[in-house]
């Protein structure tokens, strides 16, 4: 059974700090891993990460995958309130597309 | 305890015929919300019910999408006269309350309509 695990469930911090959302897995015939932040209804597409070392970047949001350990990490760098969020980290299952998603990250910045 | 679970697994169905998803969501979880993910793409909100409330319909495509849950429990999803274009895997989530509780997703059920 696939198998993804995140961490922390919940984080507080001030507005301005860097912080690391950790997403490990456990997925038979693995492909790719996504990370969705969600606010309200549908959580929202930030990145797909395919390849182990190669490093995904947006704005203040980054993202790296290490198949050999089989992680992913999240990394936003000084925090606004508008980061705020749900993150979610998913794996879909090669064959039938579904998706395996984490309970989430819930982060909580404080201005 | 047990988490969100969705029958069938996986459908397949034929153009034009009527077909119904069924989400059990977590015992005590308020809110119940349906996604649509299609290949290659990323979720897409569909439906969500908060306790008594009245349904958030925003996200449905058509008016060939219809949802229902009873109470806090059971939903269902129904797609009438369903369309190619309805293939995809439809994950419904529950949580402890709106917006600012952690989902919990079920496993989701693939469609497929040939």
């Amino acid at each position: 059974e696939d198998k993804v695990v995140q961490s922390p469930l919940s984080l507080v911090v001030h507005e301005g700090d860097t912080v690391t959302l950790n997403c490990s897995y456990e997925v038979t015939n693995f492909r790719s891993l996504l990370w969705y932040k969600q606010e309200k209804k549908a959580p929202t597409f930030l990145f797909m990460l395919t390849s182990s070392g190669i490093e995904k970047k947006s704005g203040r949001l980054s993202s790296i995958l290490d198949k050999k350990e089989l992680f992913s990490i999240l990394n936003i760098t000084a925090t606004q309130t508008g980061d705020s969020a749900i993150y979610l980290c998913a794996v879909p299952n090669f064959g039938n597309e579904k998706l395996t998603f984490g309970t989430g990250t819930r982060l909580t910045i404080i201005p | 305890g047990a988490g969100v679970s969705q029958s069938p697994s996986n459908k397949v169905t034929e153009k034009g015929k009527d077909v119904e998803l069924r989400c059990d969501p977590i015992s005590g979880h308020t809110a119940l919300y349906w996604y649509r993910q299609r290949l290659g793409q990323g979720l897409e909100f569909l439906i969500y019910f908060q306790g008594n409330s009245a349904p958030d319909k925003s996200g449905l495509p058509s008016d060939r999408f219809s949802a229902e849950r009873t109470g806090e429990s059971v939903s269902t999803l129904t797609i009438q006269r369903t369309q190619q274009e309805d293939s995809a895997v439809y994950l419904c989530a529950s949580s402890k309350g709106l917006l600012f509780y952690e989902q919990y997703f079920g496993p989701g059920t693939r469609l497929t309509v040939t």
